[in-house]
């Protein structure tokens, strides 16, 4: 069975620091990841994904996420917050339900606060 | 450039009302699906179809009912509301299968009194 865990529920950083979301995944099958991020009153917005090609990711926005395996992490960082970066992230894991539909498991999510 | 569109944005219900919430999507994705959001909870699949004409229950499908006359709409109905139902509704779309990116809608946010 698939799950994902975000082993932060908040992350608070400066302004042009680095931020890094953590994010395990559990999948009996490969996976594919996501990163969705949704600001305040607002829909989820597809940051990158994971299918089994390159292990390390680039996304929107300056964002990019590694695939490890051994680890079973899919963790988000950029190398320099920005205010506007301030808001909530969830990692999904996509379940493929043998031609059914490929349901999404969402984390929790972790809201990101950006300082100035 | 619509994507997926949910309406309405807001409303709020008294107990034992009904409602729909109408979702249209411009993409001609197959695949369609009614998400709820609940704090500390990320979201949680209600019901999705894979098709013009199927619907199929998710993980939280209880005191909701869904349609899929069309291939770009998804109905998601409320027959009874309750307070547990209070809740941002998201809708969201896919072409096929497991790879593909799900398009979300902008969010119902509904209150039940």
């Amino acid at each position: 069975a698939q799950s994902v865990t975000q082993l932060d529920s908040h992350v608070s950083v400066s302004e042009g620091t680095p931020v890094l979301l953590r994010c395990n995944y559990s999948s009996s099958y490969s996976p594919s990841l996501f990163w969705y991020v949704q600001h305040p009153n607002k829909g989820l917005q597809l940051l990158l994904k994971y299918t089994s090609a390159a292990t390390l990711v680039k996304g929107i926005n300056g964002f990019e996420a590694e695939f490890k395996k051994s680890e079973t992490s899919f963790h988000l960082t950029k190398p320099s917050a920005h205010m506007s970066d301030a808001a909530e992230y969830f990692c999904v894991v996509s379940r493929f339900d043998g031609g059914a539909t490929n349901k999404l498991i969402f984390g929790t999510g972790t809201l990101l606060a950006v300082q100035p | 450039n619509a994507g997926v569109t949910q309406t309405p944005k807001f409303r709020v219900l008294k107990t034992g009302q009904s409602m729909t919430l109408l979702c249209a999507q411009d993409m001609n994705h197959e695949y369609m699906y009614w998400y709820r959001q609940d704090p500390g909870m990320g979201l949680r699949l209600i019901h999705y179809s894979v098709g013009e004409g199927t619907t199929a229950k998710g993980e939280v499908p209880d005191g909701y009912n869904v349609s899929r006359l069309k291939k770009q709409n998804f109905l998601l109905g409320l027959e009874s509301a309750a307070p547990s139902q209070t809740s941002v509704y998201f809708c969201a779309s896919s072409y096929s299968l497991s790879g593909n990116t799900i398009y979300f809608g902008e969010g119902s946010w509904l209150t039940v009194v």
